[in-house]
């Protein structure tokens, strides 16, 4: 079945600790990208990436990192979160060329910095 | 500033054609217009997406006015499962790659 799928899909932490979410796609898309939802405010783009070791950042890309190792992983660094990253991730691939078609969606990750 | 503005709610009877507008108004001749819908806090699902021509699958039709500042998602029959946040969202183009902007929603509640 093709899916993005993300892990964990919850997760409480304390300030400062260092986590990790990971993101994998099975689908050989080129395209993968972070959003993150908080309400009132819809969706906001982190940090894409066009294609292995190519990234950048979006709209809203302090305090994250990224990698792009291979082609089907993505995953999200908070080296060191604070209250205000508290939200709702959502990893997402497209496979690039022509007109981007359909964006697919993980299921995303709920995070709560304490 | 905004890429894309959106009513934050809409109601519309069941069987009858719920029309959700959106304006973009500083899109540029090669940024895409896209929908998507969420139901509670899943993933978004695409809808469909279009440039400057009208466009029409399975599940809608988009109207792209011809200035492109503005675009009408037309679910033409909507039923109780249509009841969802509705995203216009624009695809920008630069020489690092393409942004996705999503504008803030449309809540469609779709009335029995």
């Amino acid at each position: 079945e093709a899916q993005v799928t993300q892990n964990p899909r919850y997760l409480i932490t304390v300030t400062g600790k260092k986590l990790t979410v990971t993101c994998s796609q099975n689908m050989n898309h080129e395209y993968m990208s972070w959003y993150r939802q908080d309400p009132g405010l819809g969706l906001r783009q982190i940090y894409y990436s066009m294609n292995v070791e190519v990234t950048d950042k979006g709209d809203v890309p302090e305090g994250y990192k990224v990698s792009r190792k291979e082609k089907r992983n993505f995953p999200l660094i908070l080296e060191s979160p604070s209250p205000n990253q508290t939200s709702l991730y959502f990893c997402a691939s497209i496979l690039a060329g022509g007109t981007y078609n359909e964006q697919f969606f993980g299921p995303g990750t709920r995070l709560t910095v304490l | 500033d905004a890429k894309t503005t959106q009513p934050p709610s809409m109601d519309c009877a069941e069987g009858r054609a719920a029309n959700l507008p959106c304006n973009h108004s500083t899109i540029s001749g090669n940024e895409y217009v896209y929908w998507y819908r969420q139901i509670h806090s899943q993933g978004p699902q695409y809808i469909i997406h279009g440039l400057k021509n009208n466009e029409t699958n399975e599940m809608a039709s988009l109207i792209i006015t011809e200035d492109r500042k503005s675009s009408t998602l037309i679910l033409p029959h909507a039923t109780l499962r249509d009841t969802a946040v509705y995203y216009c969202i624009v695809r920008i183009y630069s020489n690092t790659g393409n942004q996705f902007y999503f504008g803030t929603g449309t809540s469609l509640t779709v009335i029995p």
